[in-house]
C-alpha cells in the first residue's frame, strides 16, 4: 500500500511568493495532520483534520498560513505571503480514529524561503 | 510546563548496550503513548506503542509504562549502529487525536 504522499519534496522560493504544500493521505485514514519541523521548536502541529473537517488549528501561527482539506484524499497547506522564518520542514501524517490513532508520516517537503 | 519532555542528548552508548530514552508527560488524562524513531533528514516512522502499564516487548525494544508517575521510557536492546537516530515521544490525550511530541532524544551508538 502507498504510504502517505506529500508533493514537493523539495521548495525554495523567495520572501513574499505563495508556496502551497500538498498531501495525500493513506487510502482509509480519516484524520489528517500538518506538522511543522525546524532544530528550534521540534515537532509542531499546525492543524489537524478529522474526516475532512479542521478540529484544531491553534497552531497555525498566523493568517499568513491556510490549510484546506476538499475531499479524503487531498489537503493543502498554504503559505501566503512566505516570509524566511517559515523556512522548515513540513510534514503530513494520516490515522484511523479510533482505538489505535497511530499516526504516519509522509516524507516531507524541506521548504526554503529567501 | 512543557507537556512532554525527553533528555535532548545526545546519549551515546556502546554497540552492544542497552539504550534507555525516557519521556514525561504532564496531562494525567493521557492514554496512548508513541515511540517514534527519525533519521537525520527522513520522516518520523512508528517504533512502537503502549496504553497499559507495564512493559511492552518487540524484539530488541520494549516500552516501559508508568501512569502513576507520568513516565514513558524505551529500551533498546543490543544496540547498534543503525540505531543512531533521534527518538520522539508522543502523547495522545484522551479528547482528541493529535499528538504532543516531546522534543526528542538523539541517539548515538559507537561501533
Amino acid at each position: 500500500d502507498a504510504g502517505v504522499i506529500q508533493s514537493p519534496r523539495h521548495e525554495v522560493t523567495e520572501m513574499g511568493q505563495e508556496v502551497t504544500l500538498r498531501c495525500k493521505p493513506i487510502s482509509g485514514h480519516n484524520s489528517l495532520f500538518w506538522y511543522r519541523q525546524t532544530m528550534m521548536r521540534g515537532l509542531e502541529l499546525l492543524i489537524y483534520f478529522n474526516n475532512n473537517v479542521p478540529i484544531d488549528d491553534s497552531g497555525m501561527p498566523e493568517d499568513r498560513f491556510s490549510a484546506k482539506m476538499p475531499n479524503a484524499s487531498f489537503s493543502t497547506l498554504k503559505i501566503q505571503p512566505s516570509e524566511p522564518r517559515d523556512s522548515a520542514v513540513y510534514f503530513c501524517a494520516s490515522s484511523f480514529a479510533g482505538s489505535q490513532p497511530t499516526q504516519y508520516f509522509g516524507p516531507g517537503t524541506r521548504l526554503l524561503v529567501l | 510546563q512543557k507537556e512532554v519532555e525527553q533528555n535532548s542528548g545526545p546519549l551515546s552508548v556502546p554497540e552492544g548496550a542497552i539504550a534507555s530514552l525516557n519521556c514525561t508527560y504532564s496531562d494525567r488524562g493521557s492514554q496512548s503513548f508513541f515511540w517514534y524513531r527519525q533519521y537525520s533528514g527522513k520522516s518520523p516512522e512508528l517504533i512502537m506503542f503502549i496504553y497499559s502499564n507495564g512493559d511492552k516487548e518487540d524484539g530488541r525494544f520494549t516500552a516501559q509504562l508508568n501512569k502513576a508517575s507520568q513516565y514513558v521510557s524505551l529500551l533498546i536492546r543490543d544496540s547498534q549502529p543503525s540505531d543512531s537516530a533521534t527518538y520522539l515521544c508522543a502523547v495522545n490525550l484522551f479528547y482528541g487525536q493529535n499528538f504532543v511530541f516531546g522534543p526528542g532524544t538523539r541517539l548515538s551508538v559507537l561501533p
